[in-house]
């Protein structure tokens, strides 16, 4: 299984320029989260989905757009990238139900907004 | 608002010593206290965690203690190794209903072992 991939790797955009990331599971996860990490600041979560069709606001939802179309994808949309939005992006999915169920991770996005 | 405190921002130790990271957290309806550890360019991976039905949980090497009352939880790494040398970071959650999955991360602690 290649559990959580994260496509591109790095990206350099520039400001007011829109963007997708990707994320894909194969673990058949129904909770599926995005999260940008700063420095000092840790993890924040963007938005996240329970199931496909169903998506939610995190702590740091503005400027940022989901959808969940199917189980596996659970694409994140820059709408007009700002400097403020260089990070590097997180997403994770796991099980719902049982809470001793971790949250698997991708190994990031690194965008770079200029 | 941080509502999950974690500190120290960095941490030093040499080989064979005991790393000690600790975490505050302030709301009560969290339930669910997980530790993430990440190496550089990779993604966090869950290391261990606790509820806090139980004050105390071991893991080979890795323990976290938990202080209901004091709202608080630490991570303690017995025989530090070099390999060791990654962030880590405290995070929690309320595991029930729609919540789950939603985790409130500390800051993150830079741990450096030193051979």
């Amino acid at each position: 299984n290649a559990g959580v991939t994260q496509t591109p790797k790095f990206q350099v955009l520039k400001t007011g320029q829109s963007m997708t990331l990707q994320c894909a599971q194969d673990m058949n996860h129904e909770y599926m989260s995005w999260y940008r990490q700063d420095p000092g600041m840790g993890l924040r979560l963007i938005h996240y989905s329970v199931g496909a069709g169903i998506t939610d606001q995190g702590e740091v939802p503005n400027g940022y757009n989901v959808s969940r179309s199917t189980t596996e994808d659970f694409p994140l949309r820059l709408l007009s990238a700002a400097p403020s939005q260089t990070s590097v992006y997180f997403c994770a999915s796991s099980y719902r139900g049982a809470s001793n169920q971790p949250q698997h991770f991708g190994d990031g996005t690194r965008l770079s907004i200029l | 608002q941080q509502q999950v405190k974690q500190s120290p921002q960095s941490l030093i130790v040499q080989k064979g010593g005991i790393s000690i990271i600790n975490c505050a957290y302030e709301n009560t309806a969290f339930d669910y206290f997980p530790w993430y550890q990440q190496f550089p360019g990779k993604g966090p991976a869950l290391l261990i965690a606790i509820r806090p039905d139980v004050s105390e949980k071991k893991e080979g090497r890795f323990t976290i203690s938990f202080n209901k009352s004091a709202k608080q939880f630490s991570l303690h790494i017995m025989d530090s190794q070099p390999g060791d040398s990654a962030t880590y970071f405290c995070a929690a959650t309320n595991a029930g209903g729609t919540s789950y999955g939603k985790l409130t991360f500390g800051q993150g602690t830079i741990l450096t072992v030193h051979p």
